[in-house]
């Protein structure tokens, strides 16, 4: 069974840019989480789908964070303009469905803004 | 709110030797409690976890965790650890009835094990 997939695994852009993550969760899984990791700290959940419905996005920056779903299957996660504090791994994540299902991670995307 | 709290930030242990990791937190609701490792360049990979029942739960890799409600802690512990146990471990929490049953886990900030020959 394919894992999650995420790329790209690196991004370097300068403050202001713009930058795309991309997630493909594992097939027939119906939620899809988005975490935030700071270096020395535990994932933060950003967002939160449902096949392609948000039910958690609390926590999301939405003046430059946004993400979409749109056929219930992959994901984007876009942040525009980007600034320092940015700079972190973007980690994607996907259960079967709500509950406590386990969440199968992927290998993340590293962030650096300069 | 939930919060975690993991007691030490960095564990060196040699190799054979017991391990605990500690994990408290804080809630004012029913839980779920994970844990999680995260191997160099990986993603998360779960552990074990509670949901119900015996407070002993047994996990993948030789671990277990023992839930203690009245301490609001979730230990995690290996009688004799591997050169290959060597990663960052995450304890997470999560309320029961979240909101349209979201699965919010919020996790603490992580112990790195080390593990020396």
């Amino acid at each position: 069974e394919a894992g999650v997939a995420q790329s790209p695994r690196y991004k370097i852009i300068e403050k202001r840019q713009s930058v795309a993550f991309w997630c493909n969760p594992i097939s027939g899984h119906a939620t899809l989480y988005w975490y935030q990791q700071i270096l020395g700290q535990g994932p933060k959940l950003l967002i939160q789908f449902q096949n392609n419905g948000v039910v958690d996005d609390s926590q999301l920056p939405k003046d430059r964070f946004s993400a979409e779903r749109l056929k219930g299957v992959d994901s984007t996660l876009k942040i525009q303009p980007a600034k320092l504090e940015d700079s972190a791994v973007y980690l994607c994540a996907s259960s079967f469905s709500r509950g406590p299902y386990e969440q199968y991670f992927g290998p993340g995307t590293r962030l650096t803004v300069t | 709110a939930q919060s975690v709290t993991q007691l030490d930030s960095q564990v060196p242990v040699f190799e054979e030797a017991p391990v605990e990791l500690r994990c408290n937190y804080s809630s004012s609701v029913s839980v779920y409690l994970f844990w999680y490792v995260q191997y160099p360049n990986q993603g998360l990979q779960l552990l074990l976890k509670y949901l119900s029942g015996s407070t002993l739960v047994k996990g993948i890799n030789g671990f277990e965790a023992e839930f203690n409600k009245s301490q609001t802690s979730f230990h995690l512990r290996k009688p004799s650890v591997h050169i290959s146990d060597t990663a960052e471990y995450f304890c997470a929490v999560s309320e029961r009835w979240g909101i349209q049953g979201a699965q919010k886990l919020v996790f603490g900030q992580g112990t790195r094990l080390t593990i020396n020959p």
